[in-house]
C-alpha cells in the first residue's frame, strides 16, 4: 500500500519550453501533496505544499509563476515548469499525505522522482 | 528555529558490522520523527514514524529509537543491499500542513 507514481521519470527539453510532471497516489487518497527539488548529494528542498482544490503554498524563493502546481483531485497533482532554463535542471520529487481518516495521515509517501534536463 | 542534524555524513561498514546512525533535533513540539531510506536516483522510501520518547520500532535489520533530543537508527549485521542514504525528518505539532523538516542524511556503504 501507499504507492505514489510520477510521470515522466526522465525528461529532456529545450530551453524556453514548458514541462509538466504528474504525481499520482495509486492506492490512497491524499489530503496534501508536496513538491520537492533535490540537488546532487543534497537533501530534499521543499518547493510547495498543495491541498486538493486549493491554491498551492510556495516556499520562500520559489517562483509561483514559474512552477505551476495544480491539485485537481485527491489522487493527482501536477507541476509545470514554465519556460524552462538550464538552471531548472534537477531531480523533482513529489510526496502525498493520506487523508485524516487514515492511520498514516501524519506520513508522507514519495514518488520515484523525475529527472529534468534542460538543454 | 526547528532543526535536524544527522551524523555521521557518511559511514562505511563491513558486511555484518553493526552500527548506529544519529539524528539530533530541536523542534517546537514534536508531532513525529520519520526515517526514510533513499537509493540513488529514486524517491525516499518510508521506514518508520516515532511519536514519543522511549518508543522503538523494528524492521528486518533496522531498529529506530527516540529520546527527547535525538533518534538512533541501529543497523544489525548489515548486508550490502542496506547501502543507501538514510534521511531523518521531524514534524512540528503546530504545523497544519504537516511539513517535514529534513536532515542532510547519512550515506551508508556496506562492503561485502
Amino acid at each position: 500500500g501507499a504507492v505514489v507514481s510520477q510521470h515522466p521519470s526522465r525528461v529532456i527539453c529545450k530551453s524556453g519550453t514548458s514541462v509538466k510532471i504528474e504525481c499520482r497516489s495509486l492506492d490512497f487518497q491524499a489530503t496534501t501533496m508536496f513538491w520537492y527539488r533535490q540537488f546532487p548529494k543534497q537533501s530534499l528542498m521543499l518547493m510547495a505544499t498543495s491541498n486538493e482544490g486549493s491554491k498551492a503554498t510556495y516556499e520562500q524563493g520559489v517562483e509561483k509563476d514559474k512552477f505551476l502546481i495544480n491539485h485537481a483531485s485527491l489522487t493527482l497533482s501536477t507541476l509545470t515548469v514554465t519556460s524552462a532554463h538550464p538552471e531548472d535542471s534537477s531531480f523533482y520529487i513529489c510526496s502525498a499525505r493520506p487523508l485524516q481518516t487514515s492511520v498514516a495521515y501524519n506520513e508522507q509517501f514519495f514518488g520515484p522522482g523525475t529527472r529534468l534536463t534542460v538543454l | 528555529e526547528d532543526q535536524v542534524t544527522q551524523s555521521p555524513e557518511a559511514l562505511r561498514l563491513q558486511e555484518g558490522e553493526s552500527s548506529s546512525l544519529n539524528c539530533s533535533y530541536t523542534v517546537s513540539g514534536l508531532r513525529g520523527l520519520f526515517w526514510y531510506r533513499q537509493d540513488p536516483g529514486k524517491g525516499p522510501e518510508f521506514l518508520f514514524t516515532l511519536y514519543s520518547a522511549g518508543e522503538e520500532k523494528e524492521k528486518e535489520r533496522l531498529k529506530a529509537t527516540l529520546t527527547k533530543k535525538e533518534s538512533f537508527l541501529h543497523i544489525t549485521a548489515p548486508k550490502p543491499e542496506d547501502s543507501a542514504t538514510y534521511l531523518c525528518a521531524v514534524q512540528a505539532r503546530g504545523d497544519s500542513n504537516y511539513q517535514l523538516i529534513w536532515g542532510a542524511g547519512t550515506k551508508l556503504i556496506i562492503k561485502p
